[in-house]
């Protein structure tokens, strides 16, 4: 069975910083992998995927993760934080292959100080 | 440009009580998802359905029941409520799983926040 790993359950940076969020999964073929953000109150929105066809992939509000098949790793990554980006970031992870299930991690919360 | 909708938004129950949670989406999608989401524990799926007239039960799956009412609909029906039921409620729904669409995201709901007391 997958899993997917964010170490962290709550991150803070100042604002401007970078931000780098974790997110490791177990997996005998490399998946499907999602990022999602979640804003007080509402649902969850994606954020970008990776499907093989980059490993480097870019997403909304200037978000970008990097697939490392060796780490197994698909890191989310922001050069400069901004306060309107404090949320719940979700890692998802779905197997290639027939599947219809996403695997979520258990979050992590970003703060952003000022 | 609705997306996912989801009704009611809040509900507050009585331990035994019964209640369905409505979903619907307008993106002429085939698959639908519910998950339940409490503090720590991230997302969770309870049951989903492939394509209209089918579904099958997810990780959590114990104390709940589905209907895929149509392509547009999946309601998700709570027939004897409990305390450990208390949680946040999402719906889901994603174009088809065929070959070359496996990559595709679920589009989600705002969420059914309910409480069993």
């Amino acid at each position: 069975a997958q899993s997917v790993t964010q170490l962290g359950s709550h991150v803070s940076v100042s604002e401007g910083a970078l931000v780098l969020l974790r997110c490791n999964y177990s997996s005998s073929v490399p998946p499907y992998l999602f990022w999602y953000v979640q804003y007080p109150n509402q649902g969850l929105q994606l954020l970008l995927k990776y499907t093989s066809a980059a490993t480097l992939v870019k997403g909304i509000n200037g978000f970008e993760a990097e697939f490392k098949k060796s780490e197994t790793s698909f890191h989310l990554t922001k050069p400069s934080a901004h306060m309107s980006d404090a949320a719940e970031y979700f890692c998802a992870v779905r197997r290639r292959a027939g599947s219809y299930q996403l695997t979520f991690g258990k979050g992590t919360k970003l703060s952003v100080i000022p | 440009n609705a997306g996912v909708t989801q009704t009611p938004k809040f509900q507050v129950l009585k331990t035994g009580q019964s209640m369905t949670l409505q979903c619907a989406q307008d993106m002429n999608h085939n698959s639908m998802y519910w998950y339940r989401q409490d503090p720590g524990m991230g997302l969770r799926l309870i049951y989903y359905s492939a394509s209209e007239g089918t579904t099958d039960k997810g990780e959590v799956p114990n104390g709940y029941n589905v209907s895929r009412l149509n392509k547009r609909e999946f309601s998700l029906r709570l027939e004897s409520a409990a305390p450990s039921q208390t949680s946040v409620y999402f719906c889901a729904s994603s174009d088809k799983q065929g070959q070359g669409l496996s990559n595709q995201p679920q589009h989600f709901g705002d969420g059914t926040r309910l409480s069993i007391l």
